[in-house]
């Protein structure tokens, strides 16, 4: 059964720590993205990636980091130096170049930082 | 500068009834637009999509109308379920060759029984 795995479903974080959002694909796709969605506001793009050890900053990429080693893989770290860490997490994928440009959701990671 | 606009910020039709969701754009250079359903705390779900090339896009219930010249773009949902109330985003991407797709802030629809 392919699809997009984030876990945790909920995370809690006190201020000024680290966390790491995880995503995982088993849909073969070579592109991967991270969203963050806040109350009444689209979806933001944090980070893409295209292809494993490549990926670009989007919108709103101050205070986060990724990384992409594994084509199935894309972990979002979230820096204690992101100012309102509060929202609600997307990962998605896409297969790219190669065919459609319909994007994938995984079910999302709540984090709450207080 | 939001380039994906989705003015209603919600919606309520009548089961059986037509649902109408718009969506304006003012970047020229789209030209692949996506419509996404969404319930609380759960990813997006794609649900239909049109390329600059046509106007009118249809599966099933869902119909998705393009107007350039307008740059404007509409979800027809027909005829509308309880089961369809969600909130729907449309998104906007320039051409192959690009990752980046540019969504609306959603309208939420709540079909009632």
């Amino acid at each position: 059964d392919g699809g997009i795995t984030q876990s945790p479903k909920y995370l809690f974080r006190k201020e000024g720590q680290n966390v790491t959002l995880s995503c995982e694909q088993n849909l073969n796709h070579d592109a991967m993205y991270w969203y963050r969605q806040d109350p009444g506001q689209g979806l933001r793009l944090i980070y893409y990636s295209q292809i494993v050890n490549d990926f670009q900053k989007g919108d709103i990429a101050e205070g986060y980091s990724v990384s992409r080693e594994k084509k199935e893989s894309f972990p979002l770290t979230v820096t204690s130096a992101q100012k309102n860490p509060t929202a609600f997490y997307l990962c998605a994928s896409s297969e790219g170049l190669a065919g459609t440009y319909e994007q994938y959701f995984g079910p999302g990671t709540r984090l709450t930082v207080t | 500068d939001q380039q994906v606009k989705q003015n209603s910020p919600s919606l309520s039709v009548q089961e059986g009834r037509i649902s109408i969701l718009n969506c304006d754009y003012t970047n020229s250079m789209f030209d692949y637009f996506l419509w996404y359903k969404k319930y609380p705390a759960e990813g997006p779900t794609f649900l239909i999509s049109i390329s600059s090339i046509k106007d009118k896009n249809e599966d099933g219930r869902f119909t998705v109308f393009l107007n350039k010249s307008a740059k404007h773009l509409s979800l027809h949902i027909v005829p509308s379920q309880p089961g369809d109330s969600a909130v729907y985003f449309c998104a906007a991407s320039v051409g192959p060759g690009t990752y980046k797709y540019i969504f609306g802030t959603g309208t939420r629809l709540k079909v009632l029984a």
